[in-house]
């Protein structure tokens, strides 16, 4: 199983709105990664858990919270967005060792519209 | 900065035509990674080097590490290859973490 999974795969929230991104990997993979991208840019990396533990957030707005329940899960909390944050949100994984085997697997994304 | 540079930006090519897509980067990398990405939003991890060339069916990547340059060719295109083509660097003082380029957006007419 190669596969990154992501739900949902659209989401529409109001700015009052309280809503969780999920992402899961079944690969044993110790690194999960959260990114967004605005159309026609590349992603830009939010947060990265390595071995459960958050060890990058890219000054990323406190409206967005991160949370790693165990390897396999991944979730971003969203709260009081604001429209500018409306994007592609993509997880992605990989073994976490820094290796030249270290690929990204990336999900399918959820696209965010807040209204 | 370490930037991520990629040439063309756009690239539009009749079906059969040889491609190529240029990434150059600015200071040493342990590692350089081509994506593609489909309209939609899915990323698909097509090439992962350090040095030399990589082939996989009609896709071919080079990396030229002392002049921080690779290429990324598609022989005999095909309108299936229309995607973002995206190279990311691992950068030797940047732990497991990618930096992304631009894109270069391709499109292959029939």
């Amino acid at each position: 199983d190669t596969e990154v999974t992501q739900t949902p795969k659209h989401l529409v929230m109001g700015m009052t709105n309280k809503k969780s991104l999920k992402c899961e990997q079944h690969m044993g993979h110790r690194a999960m990664y959260w990114y967004k991208q605005k159309a026609k840019k590349p992603p830009e990396l939010m947060f990265v858990y390595s071995y459960e533990k958050l060890s990058i957030n890219e000054s990323v707005p406190s409206r967005f919270s991160p949370e790693c329940p165990n390897s396999s899960l991944l979730n971003l909390h969203l709260h009081a967005l604001q429209p500018e944050d409306s994007a592609l949100y993509l997880c992605a994984s990989s073994q976490g060792f820094g290796g030249l085997t270290d690929t990204q697997y990336f999900g399918p994304g959820t696209r965010l519209t807040v209204l | 900065k370490n930037e991520v540079e990629q040439s063309p930006q756009n690239l539009t090519a009749q079906e059969g035509e040889f491609i190529t897509i240029n990434c150059s980067y600015s200071v040493g990398i342990s590692a350089l990674h081509w994506l593609q990405q489909h309209p939609g939003g899915g990323i698909v991890s097509l090439f992962m080097l350090s040095s030399g060339k990589k082939k996989h069916g009609r896709l071919i990547a080079t990396i030229n590490i002392q002049e921080k340059h690779s290429s990324l060719h598609i022989t005999a295109s095909h309108p299936r290859d229309s995607a973002v083509y995206i190279c990311a660097v691992r950068y030797a003082n940047y732990g497991q973490n990618f930096v992304f380029g631009p894109g270069t957006r391709l499109s292959v007419l029939p």
